[in-house]
């Protein structure tokens, strides 16, 4: 298995409050994504990375922003939360853009009440 | 835009087979992947097509047509572990993944 975690695994938070997820991985891949998971949609990117400060934005970035200062840490932060950003946040990593697969993380489920 | 159709859900029987298809509408085509994602947690790599035709994996194979907008999978002897949602992907014309909602497999006894 690729070596990528996330934290936190769960988190509930308060509308309003900013919010931090972390992902890290062990295995020197060049890109990083996050994607959110959602009952009745696919997996749909917010925002990845091309190398170390070197990110962009996916189909669902707003209210969203992302950091990424080493190789193996990629941050997402929801500035201040909202109901709808509920959701089941997965990071993934590849070795380049066209690689075969992407590793995904165990995911960090996020409640915002 | 840009669009995965998949089967919401699906019921099968243990040892017997099924397809499940996808159908897609991208901006460019850089190859068409197919995930398994059991519940609660991440979705796992199972093929990948770029060229027309079937690629055999195992119990599993996708096949691709590129100038329908089609592929399937197909999972053959089912076992009940392969109870699991089935998430179709494409890459478009900027590398980027598009998912599909994802088919949720049911195997029966």
């Amino acid at each position: 298995d690729a070596g990528i975690t996330q934290s936190p695994r769960h988190k509930v938070t308060e509308t309003g409050t900013p919010v931090t997820l972390r992902c890290h991985q062990t295995e020197n891949h060049r890109y990083m994504y996050w994607y959110r998971q959602d009952p009745g949609h696919g997996l749909r990117l917010i925002h990845y990375s091309y190398g170390v400060k070197d990110t962009d934005k996916g189909e669902v970035s707003d209210g969203y922003s992302v950091s990424r200062s080493k190789t193996e840490d990629f941050l997402l932060t929801l500035e201040s939360a909202t109901s709808s950003q509920t959701s089941v946040y997965f990071c993934a990593i590849s070795q380049d853009r066209s690689s075969y697969e992407q590793y995904f993380g165990p995911g960090t489920r996020l409640t915002v009440t | 835009g840009q669009n995965i159709d998949q089967p919401t859900e699906m019921t099968a029987t243990e040892g017997a087979i099924v397809q499940i298809n996808c159908t897609y509408q991208t901006s460019g085509f850089n190859g068409l992947f197919w995930y398994q994602q059991h519940a609660g947690e991440a979705p796992t790599f199972l093929s990948y097509n770029v060229l027309d035709g079937l690629e055999e994996k195992g119990r599993f194979s996708s096949f691709l047509s590129r100038s329908k907008g089609y592929s399937y999978l197909l999972l053959k002897e089912l076992q009940m572990k392969d109870s699991a949602s089935y998430l179709c992907a494409v890459r478009d014309s900027n590398y980027q993944l598009i998912w599909g909602a994802g088919t949720k497999l049911i195997i029966k006894p």
